[in-house]
C-alpha cells in the first residue's frame, strides 16, 4: 500500500479556506485517494474521493495533479465545527479495498 | 439506513474475561473492517472481510483476538482473555466495493476498558 505523508497539525481561523496537502509518492495506477474526517469520540467520516484532476462535493474539493504523487483537500470557509483530524488514504479495490489510516492532520479552527 | 451499528457502546470488564463486540454493517455492503484506536497507536486495521470471508487478519495483535462474520449482516470481534492493554475504542466499518473506488462507513465505536 502506498504510504502517505501529511502535516501533523494546522491552525486556521473561521471563514478562511484551508488546504491540507498529502504526499503519496508511491501511489499505484489503480489507487484512489480518499479523505476522512474524525471528530473526538466518533468514527471517521468519508469526505471525498478522487482518482485524478479535481473532484468537488458539497463539503470539500480535492485537487490531484497529473502525476498523482500528492493531493490537496480544500475546505472552503471553515467554521469552528471543522476542527477535527483529517486523514488521507490511498488504496485500490483489490480484495476488498483495504483501508489503512495514517496519523492524520489535526486541524484547529479558531474564532 | 441506520448506518453501521455497533454494540455495546461502552464495555468495562475485568482482566481475563472474555469480551465480544458486535457489528451490523450497512445493508448491501460487501466489505467489513474492524479497527482499534488508541492515543498512542492511532487507528489500526485489525481485520477485514470481503463477502463474509476474512481477507487480511495481519493486524490482529494476538491469538487472543478473533473475528467472525457468519453472514452479511453480522460480525463479532472477540477478545479472550482480555488484558488492560486491550483498552481502546474499537470501530467497525463497512463499504460497498465496486469499480471506481469505494468508501468505508464507520459505526460509533465501542469503548472498551479492561481493568
Amino acid at each position: 500500500l502506498a504510504k502517505t505523508t501529511q502535516p501533523i497539525s494546522m491552525d486556521s481561523y473561521e471563514g478562511q479556506e484551508v488546504n491540507i496537502t498529502c504526499s503519496h509518492n508511491n501511489i499505484a495506477t489503480n489507487d484512489y485517494i480518499t479523505w476522512y474526517q474524525q471528530f473526538p469520540s466518533q468514527g471517521p467520516r468519508f469526505i471525498i474521493q478522487g482518482y485524478k484532476t479535481k473532484v468537488t462535493n458539497e463539503v470539500a474539493s480535492l485537487f490531484i495533479p497529473a502525476d498523482r504523487k500528492s493531493s490537496t483537500l480544500s475546505l472552503p470557509r471553515v467554521s469552528l465545527s471543522d476542527t477535527a483530524v483529517y486523514y488521507c488514504l490511498v488504496g485500490d479495490n483489490t480484495g476488498g479495498f483495504k483501508t489503512i489510516f495514517g496519523a492524520g492532520t489535526r486541524l484547529f479552527v479558531k474564532a | 439506513d441506520a448506518g453501521v451499528i455497533q454494540s455495546p457502546r461502552h464495555e468495562v470488564t475485568e482482566m481475563g474475561q472474555e469480551v465480544t463486540l458486535r457489528c451490523k454493517p450497512i445493508s448491501g455492503h460487501n466489505s467489513l473492517f474492524w479497527y482499534r484506536q488508541t492515543m498512542m497507536r492511532g487507528l489500526e486495521l485489525l481485520i477485514y472481510f470481503n463477502n463474509n470471508v476474512p481477507i487480511d487478519d495481519s493486524g490482529m495483535p494476538e491469538d487472543r483476538f478473533s473475528a467472525k462474520m457468519p453472514n452479511a449482516s453480522f460480525s463479532t470481534l472477540k477478545i479472550q482473555p482480555s488484558e488492560p492493554r486491550d483498552s481502546a475504542v474499537y470501530f467497525c466499518a463497512s463499504s460497498l466495493v465496486r469499480t471506481g473506488g469505494s468508501a468505508a462507513f464507520f459505526g460509533q465505536g465501542t469503548r472498551l476498558t479492561v481493568v
